[in-house]
């Protein structure tokens, strides 16, 4: 069982369209984290979200932590092809606990 | 650049041998982990350590252990390596006090 659960795991959009991925759970995370993964790479942070309905932009992405702390979201508006990478949501279940879970990850394709 | 190095980067092994990863720091943080990374699942935690000698099981531990000798070194090792265990392990510090976790570059096991 997936602690979190992300959606979707596969995404295939044409460049400037936009797209949303979700990250949920049942349980509260003292912090959320989103991350992009290169082939070959290890995962890079984007950004953590730490208090219930926080938003955060970054450029053309837009993250949010739901107002309980369970659930985030990444929206991308007009995407394009330097999007595309895996992108994976992780949650710190309780703040000190130094360790964090993983959602399946989300495999973004940004077709020219 | 959060000064990991992954050792070795590629290795093919038989099923039954003893393997071991390391992972380098050079930047004296507290906290590391080594992770695994399987489609589907996206990373999954094997083992932590917060201190020299000072470790703690992840979600998926069986058929691992870990040592810390030195603040630097992380070894992971693989006491009978298993086909189940052909996997992409990376290696993670946790950079105190901004509770951001940097990865490193992986290491891709092949178990035959």
């Amino acid at each position: 069982t997936q602690l979190l659960e992300q959606s979707p795991q596969f995404l295939s959009i044409q460049e400037g369209e936009n797209l949303t991925v979700y990250c949920n759970s049942s349980s509260v995370f003292s912090s959320l984290q989103w991350y992009r993964q290169e082939p070959g790479e290890g995962p890079v942070l984007l950004v953590t979200v730490v208090t219930g309905g926080e938003v955060k932009k970054l450029k053309r992405l837009t993250f949010q932590f739901g107002d309980a702390r369970k659930d985030s979201s990444l929206h991308i508006t007009a995407a394009q092809p330097g999007d595309t990478g895996l992108y994976l949501c992780a949650g710190e279940l309780s703040q000190g606990a130094q360790k964090l879970v993983f959602g399946q990850g989300t495999r973004l394709t940004i077709n020219p | 650049d959060a000064g990991i190095t992954q050792s070795p980067r590629h290795k093919v092994t038989e099923t039954g041998t003893p393997v071991t990863l390391r992972c380098h720091q050079t930047e004296n943080h507290r906290y590391m982990y080594w992770y695994r990374q399987d489609p589907g699942h996206g990373l999954r935690l094997i083992h932590y350590s917060y201190g020299v000698k000072d470790t703690d099981k992840g979600e998926v531990s069986d058929g691992y252990s870990v040592s810390r000798s030195k603040t630097e070194d992380f070894l992971l090792t693989l006491e009978s390596a298993t086909s189940s265990q052909t996997s992409v392990y990376f290696c993670a510090i946790k950079s105190d006090p901004r509770r951001t976790i940097y990865f490193g570059e992986g290491s891709w096991l092949t178990v035959v």
